[in-house]
């Protein structure tokens, strides 16, 4: 049981450039959840699924767009890189009822 | 709106001392509250939770009591190890009719760093 994975663990990209951020559970959980931590600022959600086809906005959504086409996977797009989403971003996910919310190891991305 | 506010840090504690975060939030209805924590490298872990009122949750010799008077859930441990050393983070997940919703609030986080 491998919990929340997440890769790549660091990313360096150039403005304008797009890429996926990878989530998966193995944990069957229903909830998926994605947040990025800036420094000081703590964690602001930035997209949620309560399960697979069905995803909804956070807190910051702008500038990425999920999917959710398995209960497994929740990727994390982001289409035109910009300096301001330098952060680490944070999957997590939790099952129905109980509200632990269990995390990844978590991206650290770099926009130059 | 809902929302948390803790203590800013850095905390830098000598082990065996008294380690107290103070957090308090701001909510409608009956939030449920936890405390996460995140070593160095790593991604968050729940530490302890609490539903309702004058609830104690408590993990690993650290304890939070849910006031509702004061609106707050200040995490506490009697005797701190260097291996404590870690980010904790205060959060809230809001109360909406039929229960609590499926989303986290979280405060800033409080770095605590212990001294051998």
């Amino acid at each position: 049981n491998a919990g929340v994975t997440q890769t790549p663990k660091f990313r360096i990209l150039k403005i304008g450039q797009s890429m996926t951020l990878q989530c998966a559970q193995d944990m069957n959980h229903n909830y998926m959840y994605w947040y990025r931590q800036d420094p000081g600022m703590g964690l602001k959600l930035i997209y949620y699924s309560v399960g697979a086809g069905i995803t909804d906005k956070g807190e910051v959504p702008n500038g990425y767009n999920v999917s959710r086409s398995t209960t497994e996977d929740f990727p994390l797009r982001l289409e035109l890189a910009a300096p301001s989403q330098t952060s680490v971003y944070f999957c997590a996910s939790r099952k129905t009822g109980p509200e632990t919310q269990y995390f990844g190891p978590g991206t650290r991305l770099l926009v130059l | 709106g809902n929302s948390v506010t803790q203590m800013e840090g850095p905390v830098t504690l000598s082990e065996e001392a008294f380690l107290t975060i103070n957090c308090t939030y701001t909510a409608t209805g009956y939030p449920s509250l936890f405390w996460y924590v995140q070593y160095p490298g790593e991604g968050l872990q729940l530490l302890l939770k609490a539903t309702k009122a004058d609830d104690k949750g408590s993990n690993k010799g650290f304890e939070a009591t849910y006031r509702k008077e004061t609106t707050s859930f200040h995490l506490e441990k009697g005797s701190v190890q260097v291996s404590d050393s870690a980010v904790y983070f205060c959060a809230l997940s809001p109360y909406e009719y039929g229960g609590a919703t499926n989303k986290l609030i979280f405060g800033t986080g409080t770095l605590l760093a212990v001294q051998p």
